[in-house]
């Protein structure tokens, strides 16, 4: 079963609008982090925002907010005020902290592209 | 700072021809990963290193090798290389307490690898 699931490849958003992506996923683990990257064209990975699943309220890093609805296995990251440099391909992530066999990698979702349409 | 530095950003390879992806980090992070990203797909764990020394297989290690001898460097080796290795390549690094606090993971810019 797939333990990251982004079920929407690709994405667009009026310049100014909020956009969410989505991001299920599965895990038996207690402790568990959740992580959303961004990938622009350039090829790299940054960093936007992280969700630990026991943390009370939801993240939020200027722009960026996380939806962490736990029961139902949902972690949703939320843009406002999209901008053109928005336009990438976005990526969630989980890193669990026992069944990782002591790695603490993160498994990550296939991506959803985000296109801002000025 | 310089973060995760990797070398070459780019390389083509002949099938059977080996070599090796460089990977620095400067943060002095006890933790490395190499991950491979095909296209279309997320980042899968090859290997990964928690400290000098020490080094464990990932979700698809086969193919490659790696070594860990100081915190900084973590170098990815490819033997005999294959079309199933053309990817791109990264490399990661984090600070890890076992049942400490989560911090993320730095990515090197990637290393584009085409084997023909």
């Amino acid at each position: 079963a797939q333990k990251i699931t982004q079920t929407q490849p690709g994405m667009f958003v009026q310049e100014k609008e909020a956009v969410t992506l989505d991001c299920t996923y599965d895990t038996s683990d207690p402790s568990y982090g959740l992580f959303w990257y961004k990938q622009p064209s350039s090829g790299e990975m940054i960093f936007l925002i992280y969700q630990g699943s026991y943390d009370q309220q939801n993240a939020t890093e200027g722009r960026y907010s996380l939806n962490f609805q736990k029961a139902r296995k949902s972690a949703n990251l939320v843009i406002s005020a999209s901008q053109l440099g928005d336009s990438a391909m976005y990526f969630c992530a989980m890193r669990e902290v026992y069944s990782g066999a002591g790695s603490y990698q993160l498994t990550f979702g296939k991506g959803t592209k985000l296109s801002v349409i000025p | 700072n310089a973060g995760v530095t990797q070398t070459p950003k780019f390389r083509i390879l002949k099938i059977g021809q080996s070599m090796t992806l460089q990977c620095t980090q400067d943060m002095n992070h006890n933790y490395m990963y190499w991950y491979r990203q095909d296209p279309g797909m997320g980042l899968k764990l090859i290997y990964y290193s928690v400290g000098a020394g020490i080094t464990d297989k990932g979700e698809v290690p086969n193919g490659y090798n790696v070594s860990r001898s100081t915190t900084e460097d973590f170098p990815l080796r490819l033997e005999l290389a294959a079309p199933s290795q053309t990817s791109v390549y990264f490399c990661a690094s984090s600070y890890t307490l076992a049942g400490g606090p989560v911090y993320e993971q730095y990515f090197g810019p990637g290393t584009r690898l085409t084997v023909t």
